[in-house]
């Protein structure tokens, strides 16, 4: 079974820009979570999808943004690029919503870096 | 804020001993844990999980202990390998909504 594949895997942008990175979860899982990666902050949690809706959403501004698909592939954009947003962004699938004692799985990641 | 806390952001040890990975956290009703391990470049990979009815749960060298009065919990490697050198994550279910909250990782070398 193919796992969690992000594309793509690196992005050079610069500030202002918007970009938008994809997310295919695997086969069979319907929850997509996404989450933004920075030296000594851990994981932040961005947003949670499942069935095409939004569960869950960060303390983060409204710059970022999300949606599912109907094929359960999700994809992330980030409007108006500050420097601060330079990261690795995780997604990660769950068979079901996070309720259920659901393990995540998390792909690769993104790595963005803002100039 | 933090709600979950990895103090210790980076730990040696031996090849052969015991690697012991610490957790806190700060809302009891957190009712899920689970321990991911981070190699450069990859994405976290699962190690082990523990419910918040449970105390201990093991998996092969892994041992995940959960201490809720103290709001703790610990990853035992035993024996710790070379290969086991990675960036170690602990997350806590919240409940309420359902989100997972991340620590901020233990880098753990092991030497050879």
């Amino acid at each position: 079974k193919a796992g969690v594949t992000q594309t793509p895997r690196y992005l050079i942008k610069t500030r202002g820009q918007q970009v938008t990175l994809s997310c295919s979860p695997i086969s069979g899982h319907r929850s997509v979570s996404w989450y933004q990666q920075t030296p000594g902050q851990g994981l932040q949690f961005l947003f949670e999808y499942f069935s095409e809706t939004q569960r869950n959403k960060g303390n983060f501004p409204g710059r970022f943004s999300g949606r599912q698909f109907s094929n359960s592939r999700s994809e992330m954009n980030v409007s108006t690029l500050e420097l601060g947003d330079s990261a690795l962004y995780l997604c990660a699938s769950s068979l079901g919503p996070t309720g259920g004692n659901e393990k995540l799985f998390f792909g690769s990641g993104t790595q963005l870096s803002v100039l | 804020d933090q709600q979950v806390k990895q103090n210790s952001p980076s730990l040696s040890v031996q090849e052969g001993r015991i690697s012991i990975l610490n957790c806190d956290y700060t809302n009891s009703m957190f009712d899920y844990f689970l321990w991911y391990k981070k190699y450069p470049a990859e994405g976290p990979t699962f190690l082990i999980s523990i419910s918040s009815i449970k105390d201990k749960n093991e998996d092969g060298r892994f041992t995940v202990f959960l201490n809720k009065s103290a709001k703790h919990l610990s990853l035992h490697i035993v024996p710790s390998q070379p290969g086991d050198s990675a960036v170690y994550f602990c997350a806590a279910r919240d409940p309420g909504t359902y989100k997972y909250i991340f620590g901020t990782g233990t880098r753990l070398k092991v030497l050879a």
